[in-house]
């Protein structure tokens, strides 16, 4: 089983809201990502979590809150956006392992900023 | 660094025809090579893998890729379209070992499949 599970599927906010999306999965994994991916491009990485730990953060603004409470879950808590923050929020989970790079994606969160 | 570069941002074909996506990688550490799938307002899906060994990788829905180190390629291929097979496809890099641990994404090529 390789699924990663990511709620809600939808999600409209105004620039004053605060929401968090939820990221799930049950392999076991230690690493797990947020990504950004605007219309017709690939995705662009925000966060890393390796073992509960930030690892990586790709200047993304403060407005980005990301929380890794356990080694299944990921979050990422949402604050005063702005309508260009509108996007397709994917979460991903790797092994951790050296030599163990495949990430799996989760089917994303599509987010409209008003 | 690693870079990918996807020739062809738009790849048209008939149902029935052979899919070919073309992924050139450049990577300062041996890479490991990734296509993904992603369906109209879904997520990304895996479709196959090179990390070590045979060159030749099969994927899912009769995909296949080959990797050639000498000319730095990774092309996916598909003997035969079917309609199902329209979608984005991106092409990722990885460098293997260490704590090289991000994807590098091309910018993707979208497949039509015409009937």
């Amino acid at each position: 089983d390789t699924e990663v599970t990511q709620t809600p599927k939808h999600l409209v906010m105004g620039m004053t809201n605060k929401k968090s999306l939820k990221c799930e999965q049950h392999m076991g994994h230690r690493a797990m990502y947020w990504y950004k991916q605007k219309a017709k491009k690939p995705p662009e990485l925000m966060f890393v979590y390796s073992y509960e730990k930030l690892s990586i953060n790709e200047s993304v603004p403060s407005r980005f809150s990301p929380e890794c409470p356990n080694s299944s879950l990921l979050n990422l808590h949402l604050h005063a956006l702005q309508p260009e923050d509108s996007a397709l929020y994917l979460c991903a989970s790797r092994k951790g392992l050296a030599g163990e790079e495949t990430q799996y994606f989760g089917p994303g969160t599509r987010l409209l900023v008003l | 660094a690693q870079s990918v570069t996807q020739l062809g941002s738009h790849v048209s074909v008939s149902e029935g025809a052979l899919v070919l996506l073309r992924c050139n990688y450049s990577s300062s550490v041996p890479p490991y090579l990734f296509w993904y799938v992603q369906y109209p307002n879904q997520g990304l899906q895996l479709l196959l893998k090179y990390t070590t060994g045979a060159t030749l990788v099969k994927g899912i829905n009769g995909f296949e890729a080959e990797f050639k180190k000498s000319e730095t390629s990774f092309h996916l291929t598909k003997p035969s379209a079917h309609m199902s097979d329209a979608a984005e496809y991106f092409c990722a890099v990885s460098g293997s070992g260490g704590s090289n641990y991000k994807l590098t994404f091309g910018k993707g090529t979208l497949l039509t499949v015409n009937p």
